[in-house]
């Protein structure tokens, strides 16, 4: 059974850091894995894209990067603003069951 | 303009009622999703269906039932509402034609239900 753990739960960091999330999954045989922002009452936004075969992909301030042998993804936020806060989540595509599973997420707050 | 949209955005009612959602998207997609997301911030899939056909039934429920008039459209009705049913329920899409997770999901604004 695939299971996706974010790791922080939550990250406060001052305005023009660059920051590291975490997603590590248990099942490596995935199809894809999504970035998504949420902010607080709306819904989801997609980031990032990688596919099984990709090791990273970049968008803007965003990279992700995805690691299958060891079950991990990075989101590296480079020069953080504080309209990057906000609750990023992680979720694999999952090979097996045609579903996207979610990470808990990382809430992420960028202090001017 | 809106991608995927949904409605109400908001709903309160009492344990026991039947209730339903409504989600449309103008994307033109071929799958289309309904998600769970708990107090804790837990998002679940619940259903799937790819050109008006269930592709993906999740542990749910049979209280739940979605029903796809059409490609666009993927409606949640919930039979004798529990407290625990109480969550946020997001639709999504994607263009995937096969019902799987070869295109980026489009969710929508989510709607927020309370069982009283």
């Amino acid at each position: 059974k695939q299971e996706v753990t974010q790791i922080p739960a939550a990250l406060s960091v001052p305005e023009g850091e660059n920051l590291v999330l975490n997603c590590s999954f248990t099942d490596s045989a995935i199809y894809n894995l999504q970035w998504f922002r949420q902010d607080p009452g709306k819904g989801l936004t997609s980031l990032l894209l990688i596919q099984s075969s990709q090791r990273e992909q970049t968008s803007g301030r965003l990279n992700a990067s995805l690691d299958k042998s060891s079950g991990r993804s990075t989101l590296y936020i480079a020069a953080s603003q504080p309209g990057d806060s906000a609750t990023y989540l992680c979720a694999v595509g999952s090979s097996n069951t045609g579903k996207l599973i979610f990470g808990q997420g990382t809430t992420l707050q960028v202090k001017p | 303009d809106t991608a995927v949209s949904q409605t109400p955005k908001y709903l309160v009612t009492q344990m026991g009622n039947d209730k339903s959602i409504k989600c449309e998207q103008n994307l033109g997609h071929d799958t289309m999703y309904w998600y769970k997301q708990d107090s804790k911030k837990f998002l679940k899939i619940m259903f799937s269906y790819n050109n008006k056909e269930l592709i993906i039934n999740e542990t749910v429920p049979n209280r739940f039932s979605p029903k796809s008039p059409d490609k666009a459209h993927l409606n949640l009705h919930i039979n004798s509402l529990e407290l625990g049913d109480s969550a946020v329920y997001f639709c999504a899409s994607s263009q995937d034609s096969t019902g799987g997770l070869s295109d980026t999901q489009y969710f929508g604004p989510g709607t927020r239900l309370t069982v009283l």
